[in-house]
């Protein structure tokens, strides 16, 4: 596609119930980044992937937060059992390789999460 | 602990009014440092990545400069549609995670 698309836009969730955010990241893309920005701070990295292969998860915040990206293309973060403290934006991030910073980010828009 | 800090939070200018804005870091080895604008509901834009210290790039009214503890993004003659939270982030060596500072939000008057 011609960015990176993350679905649902918004979500909004009880307490205790599971949620499966989606990210498409730009086709080719090796690398795929997830991270959680609350309402006026930075991005709080979550997650790497490079390909399908899960490389860094040092920034999820508990075992309730699980990501996925089974084929080296889409992702899946799932937070289970959510919390009022994971209402955030999350937001999803690819680049074309890993050769280092010059590869810069491509971010989706986000996906809203607001736990009741 | 790596850190990135940036100042001031906030942001007024009128139209024309330069200004800049900046990005302090405390990391042990850099290998590149970013800065990234965020529109509202929008996922951050890429502007620039810079490598070494005493480097700089420009687009348009933006400049971004570099030195071992900082970076500045200079506004000249700043717009309203230059209106925006912009985001600094740092890389180090060995790493490919980019960690960002909490932006500083900019509001230009026309």
């Amino acid at each position: 596609g011609a960015g990176v698309s993350q679905s649902p836009r918004y979500k909004v969730a009880k307490r205790g119930q599971d949620v499966a955010l989606r990210c498409d990241p730009i086709s080719g893309h090796v690398s795929l980044f997830w991270y959680q920005q609350a309402l006026g701070q930075g991005p709080e990295f979550l997650t790497y992937f490079q390909n399908e292969a899960q490389l860094d998860k040092s920034g999820l915040p508990s075992d309730r937060f699980f990501a996925e990206r089974p084929e080296g293309s889409v992702s899946t973060l799932k937070i289970q059992r959510t919390q009022q403290e994971d209402s955030a934006v999350y937001l999803c991030a690819s680049s074309f390789s890993v050769r280092g910073p010059e590869e810069k980010l491509f971010f989706g828009s986000g996906t809203q999460l607001s736990v009741l | 602990e790596d850190q990135v800090t940036q100042s001031p939070e906030a942001l007024r200018l009128q139209e024309g009014e330069s200004s800049s804005l900046n990005c302090s870091y405390t990391v042990s080895g850099l290998r590149g440092l970013f800065w990234y604008r965020q529109d509202p509901g929008k996922g951050p834009e890429f502007l620039f990545t810079l490598y070494s210290a005493g480097e700089e790039k420009e687009k348009e009214r933006l400049k971004a400069t570099l030195t071992k503890k900082e970076s500045f993004l200079h506004i000249t003659a700043p717009k309203p549609e230059d209106s925006a939270t912009y985001l600094c982030a740092v890389q180090v060596e060995g790493s490919y995670i980019p960690t960002f500072g909490r932006g500083t939000s900019l509001i230009v008057h026309p």
